[in-house]
């Protein structure tokens, strides 16, 4: 079983939707909640991070953590073409490892 | 620079060849950190640096690959006799302190082995 799970999609919605992407994780000694943004042939670059349970909201993104679940998600709002990309969640614990989830292809359709 | 650089950005290896791959990270910053990335999957740990020291290699999949960063700066990632499922984007991250600070990656290497 792989420390991090994420459905890889694909995921295609209209424009001004609502994305709700998800993890679950199972080491409990996750610290850092990270979700980063990949574009096709770019390296990942970091949207949104949270330390511990709670939420976090950054305009039209908000990352939610439920630690007693194992379970992140992240919610775009007002979704736009330009949010097209792939969505990794990531988690870090002490041992200096980023573990990923395998990713999801978001497409918002004009 | 004002980024991670990663060169080449492109690589075609004949199986059996040995190929490096460099990294510059953000100056100054203390850790750099080697994943692979499969097509349609998620960045894979190969290992990590503080400074010069590489404090965990736990990830590097068989002896053929060798990481190294001598003065605490550049980095590359050495394959030994390449094997086609060696193919893979590679992505050099580096962060400015110790423990988790954001993570910045550089726009990896694409190693094609035929």
């Amino acid at each position: 079983q792989k420390e991090v799970e994420q459905d890889p999609g694909p995921l295609s919605v209209p424009e001004g939707a609502i994305v709700s992407l998800n993890c679950t994780y199972s080491n409990s000694a996750f610290q850092y909640f990270m979700w980063y943004r990949q574009y096709s042939r770019k390296g990942p670059e970091l949207l949104m991070y949270t330390y511990s349970s709670g939420n976090k909201e950054d305009g039209r993104f908000t990352a939610q953590v439920d630690k007693s679940s194992k379970y992140i998600s992240l919610f775009i709002r007002d979704s736009q073409p330009s949010d097209s990309a792939t969505y990794l969640c990531a988690m870090f614990r002490t041992g200096n490892q980023f573990y990923f989830g395998t990713g999801t292809s978001l497409t918002v359709i004009p | 620079g004002a980024g991670v650089s990663q060169s080449p950005r492109y690589k075609v290896a004949k199986r059996g060849q040995d190929v490096a791959l460099r990294c510059d990270p953000i100056s100054g910053h203390v850790s750099l950190f080697w994943y692979q990335q499969a097509l349609g999957q998620g960045p894979e740990f190969l290992t990590y640096f503080q400074n010069e020291a590489q404090l965990d290699k736990s990830g590097l999949p068989s002896d053929r690959f060798f990481a190294e960063r001598p003065e605490g700066s550049v980095s590359t990632l050495k394959i030994q006799r390449t094997q086609q499922e060696d193919s893979a984007v590679y992505l050099c991250a580096s962060s400015s302190d110790r423990g988790w600070t954001e993570a910045f990656f550089g726009q990896g290497t694409r190693l094609t082995v035929v």
